[in-house]
């Protein structure tokens, strides 16, 4: 079946500093892949996505790319900030018919200090 | 104009109590689902409705019914809550392409 893996947090930056969150998958087809950030006490947000190899989702200064050869969708920004403390979750969805689910990694906590 | 909602946004009750969740959204979709997040952040699907049709029921405790009364809602309602229940869910909805989901607020529920 499908699944997600992400890589095991927590992660801890300071300000400014480059950040990567690691994603892979496994999936039959040609998932849509998805990132989500999840703020304390708060519910999930898109944060970008990608539908087809090649494709960069990007939003709030985070990017993340598409790539099938290696089947991954790594998370970067350049410069984080103390507001971007969050969990993110990669994510994929695979279309067709009956199959409308999202699969998620188990998340990574980042925590970006001053 | 909030697009998924939930309420309550927090449930304490006791073990044995019957309670509902309710969920409403406004963005038009047709499908809606029902996660449960427990204290690692692990997200679970519980289930999935398409134009008030279950297409997906995990291996949940059937204790726990999801009800649609149209495509806008998806109702939760848990019978003889137990303490392992205890959880945030959340609700979501997505059309039927490949976009993500959109998710509610959560409903943060303990049971004592």
């Amino acid at each position: 079946g499908d699944s997600v893996t992400q890589m095991e947090g927590p992660v801890t930056l300071s300000e400014e500093a480059f950040l990567t969150i690691n994603c892979t998958y496994t999936a039959t087809g040609y998932p849509s892949l998805f990132w989500y950030v999840q703020y304390p006490g708060e519910g999930l947000q898109l944060l970008l996505k990608a539908t087809k190899a090649d494709d960069k989702g990007s939003n709030k200064g985070f990017e993340a790319t598409y790539r099938k050869e290696t089947t991954s969708f790594h998370l970067e920004k350049g410069s984080v900030q103390v507001s971007d403390s969050a969990v993110y979750f990669c994510a994929l969805r695979t279309p067709g018919a009956g199959s409308y689910q999202l699969t998620f990694g188990k998340g990574t906590k980042l925590s970006v200090i001053p | 104009d909030t697009a998924v909602s939930q309420t309550p946004k927090y449930l304490v009750t006791q073990m044995g109590n019957d309670k509902s969740i309710k969920c409403e959204q406004n963005l038009g979709h047709d499908t809606m689902y029902w996660y449960k997040q427990d204290s690692k952040k692990f997200l679970k699907i519980m289930f999935s409705y398409n134009n008030k049709e279950l297409i997906i029921n995990e291996t949940v405790p059937n204790r726990f019914s999801p009800k649609s009364p149209d495509k806008a809602h998806l109702n939760l309602h848990i019978n003889s809550l137990e303490l392992g229940d205890s959880a945030v869910y959340f609700c979501a909805s997505s059309p039927l392409d490949r976009e993500g989901q959109y998710f509610g607020p959560g409903t943060r529920l303990t049971v004592t």
